[in-house]
């Protein structure tokens, strides 16, 4: 069974501009979830996607936005990108939510 | 609120010696509690998992770690590390009252000597 994917593995943007990330998830799997990941704070939930409905939400600007596909794929979005967004973005895929969860490598931002 | 505490930064073992990382969490429910690893530039790596019945929970690579509730600890162990042990390792909490959310303590990063 193919694992968790994340596209792009590495992205490079501006101040300003704003980025889209792309998450696949384990077949089978409905429920996936966006972390940031920044040497000062450590691993922090962005929020969490299930059946197309966004179910949980961590303490982040509305900057930050996501979405899920029909087909469980996922986009996370975030707009007017700052230098403080640079960070690993990990995604995560579980059957429901309440299991344990199956990580992709990451998206690696860095905004300059 | 859901937290972990992993009280150790960093660890150096040396290789065919013993580890246990610690893990402490708060959890207004039943918890359900995670060992992940993670290798530099990679993604998280389940190790394993609690979610309730045998407190000693056995996972990959060797690895075990024991729930105990009345010390609100999961602590992860292994008898014999190996250098490619080395990585860090982090500690989740989750339960089923937050959809999807795992708080996951700072990390304990291992290294192993030679």
């Amino acid at each position: 069974k193919a694992g968790v994917t994340q596209t792009p593995r590495y992205l490079i943007k501006t101040r300003g501009q704003q980025v889209t990330l792309s998450c696949s998830p384990i077949s089978g799997h409905r429920s996936v979830s966006w972390y940031q990941q920044t040497p000062g704070q450590g691993l922090q939930f962005l929020f969490e996607y299930f059946s197309e409905t966004q179910r949980n939400k961590g303490n982040f600007p509305g900057r930050f936005s996501g979405r899920q596909f029909s087909n469980s794929r996922s986009e996370m979005n975030v707009s007017t990108l700052e230098l403080g967004d640079s960070a690993l973005y990990l995604c995560a895929s579980s059957l429901n939510g309440y299991n344990e969860q199956f990580f992709g490598p990451g998206t690696r931002l860095t905004v300059l | 609120a859901q937290s972990v505490t992993q009280p150790d930064i960093h660890i150096t073992v040396s290789e065919g010696a013993s580890l246990e990382l610690r893990c402490n969490y708060s959890y207004g429910a039943t918890p359900y509690l995670f060992w992940y690893v993670q290798s530099p530039g990679q993604g998280l790596q389940l190790l394993l998992k609690y979610f309730s019945g045998d407190t000693l929970v056995q996972g990959i690579k060797g690895f075990e770690a024991e729930f105990k509730r009345s010390q609100s600890s999961f602590n992860l162990r292994k008898p014999s590390v190996h250098w490619s042990d080395a990585a860090e390792y982090f500690c989740a909490v989750g339960g089923d009252t937050n959809a999807g959310k795992s708080t996951f303590g700072d990390g304990t990063t291992l290294t192993v000597k030679p």
